[in-house]
């Protein structure tokens, strides 16, 4: 069946360090995106690609870096300047008019 | 940054009543879309919308985009155990894959 592949479920990091979180789709969807949720709060977007070799900067895109060398992968590096990391990050990916289809999520927490 | 306000932010309620949230913005959407999560996984898609003054319905889910394309209502009827989660509105402009605005969410929470 075709879906969105987030890996790992769960990730933790220590202050300082550099984590790169895994998406990977099999639907053929030209756009991808990432997304954080935090409690209480609905999803805000960090970075979006519509197509191969590029992609652009969402609402809070300080902190992370992506990159998008195939159609099937969009992986998402959250760096040490991401001053609150700890956080839900959801991938989402898009074809034409069409809803968005969003992986299960990787859990980050620094320790 | 456009901003939908999403309401009730909870809904505790009795199993087999009807349920109604709504989401509000001042910006014009040219999609507007219905999700529902559950704990620690990703938002599944119940309702997509895509005219002013579209009304649709999947099962006991009805969804209509507002004619003014500002405000959205999602409405579950004989809500069951299953219903529970967190339902969130999500509006897309267009013209680009420049990504969702989403509401804050509307927790339901059934008791039996």
């Amino acid at each position: 069946d075709g879906g969105i592949t987030q890996s790992p479920k769960y990730l933790f990091r220590k202050e300082g360090q550099n984590v790169t979180l895994s998406c990977e789709q099999n639907l053929n969807h030209d756009a991808m995106y990432w997304y954080r949720q935090d409690p209480g709060q609905g999803l805000r977007l960090i970075y979006y690609s519509q197509i191969v070799n590029d992609f652009q900067k969402g609402d809070i895109a300080e902190g992370y870096s992506v990159s998008r060398e195939k159609k099937e992968s969009f992986p998402l590096t959250v760096t040490s300047a991401q001053k609150n990391p700890t956080a839900f990050y959801l991938c989402a990916s898009r074809q034409a008019a069409y809803g968005y289809t969003f992986g299960s999520g990787t859990r980050l927490t620094v320790v | 940054g456009q901003q939908l306000n999403q309401s009730p932010q909870s809904m505790f309620i009795q199993e087999g009543e009807d349920v109604s949230m709504n989401c509000t913005s001042s910006s014009i959407f040219n999609t507007w879309l219905w999700y529902k999560q559950d704990p620690g996984e990703g938002p599944v898609l119940l309702i997509a919308l895509y005219k002013a003054g579209e009304l649709t319905s999947n099962g006991r889910l009805t969804a209509q985009f507002g004619i003014t394309r500002k405000d959205s209502f999602l409405n579950i009827s004989a809500s069951i155990p299953s219903d529970v989660g967190i339902y969130f509105c999500a509006g897309r402009t267009g013209g680009g894959a420049d990504g969702l605005t989403f509401g804050k969410g509307t927790h339901l929470i059934i008791q039996p």
